[in-house]
């Protein structure tokens, strides 16, 4: 089946750095990714939509500047994390949709943020 | 907009036994796709089961079937047999079917499998 990874699946950084995580699709092509947020015990919200070679399209109240997505080709998305505050730590996940069967998303393993 | 309804925060069945989570869902779109996807405690998510409005037959996989009420905007899960490794967040997702669609998630049903 089609496989989603994320670098790193965890990381910890001080208030102030930014951070890059890294989506990819390891054996097929995807020209639309999507980043989502987890909460502890809630569901999964919608950060925005990365697409290849274009400009990322951002849910309302989500932050461009903060949350920088860059969709360089059909297998890598990657959201930075630019000046982080605590209050950004979460869980990431990112997800793909595979240019041949558009209609399913496949998701990566996630990403834990700690910012101290 | 989009609206996804999980009424049971949490459930809990026996091993061997059957169980039902409830999804609905309101939409003015004709054209959808609804999902069911599965998080266990590694937090990764994994598809459970995938309909297309436009077909009233209701999928099936394996020990995984929905009953899809379209007039109803309901997609219930039944997990027969359950087993242990069915311990998970369950989630209900629905999709337009159409180019740069997202994903619309419910808010999730917690599911514990016991002995």
């Amino acid at each position: 089946g089609a496989v989603v990874s994320q670098h790193p699946s965890r990381v910890i950084c001080k208030s102030g750095t930014s951070v890059k995580i890294e989506c990819r699709s390891l054996d097929f092509q995807a020209t639309t990714m999507f980043w989502y947020r987890q909460f502890p015990k809630q569901s999964l919200m919608l950060m925005a939509t990365s697409n290849e070679g274009s400009k990322a399209t951002y849910e309302q109240g989500v932050e461009k500047d903060k949350f920088l997505i860059n969709h360089a080709s059909l297998t890598l998305s990657t959201l930075t994390v630019t000046s982080a505050h605590p209050e950004d730590s979460s869980f990431y996940i990112c997800s793909a949709r595979a240019d041949s069967a558009q209609e399913t998303q496949y998701f990566g393993p996630g990403t834990r943020l700690l910012v101290l | 907009a989009q609206t996804v309804t999980q009424s049971q925060p949490e459930m809990s069945v026996q091993e061997a036994e059957t169980v039902t989570l409830s999804c609905t869902y309101d939409t003015s779109e004709n054209n959808y796709y609804l999902f069911w996807y599965k998080q266990p405690p590694s937090r990764q998510m994994i598809l459970v089961i995938r309909q297309e409005a436009y077909k009233q037959q209701n999928a099936t996989e394996n020990r995984f079937s929905v009953n899809f009420q379209k007039a109803a905007k309901s997609f219930s899960l039944k997990i027969s047999d359950s087993q242990l490794g069915d311990t998970a967040m369950y989630f209900c997702a629905f999709m337009w079917a159409g180019t740069a669609s997202k994903l619309t998630f419910g808010t999730g049903t917690r599911l514990q499998v016991t002995l």
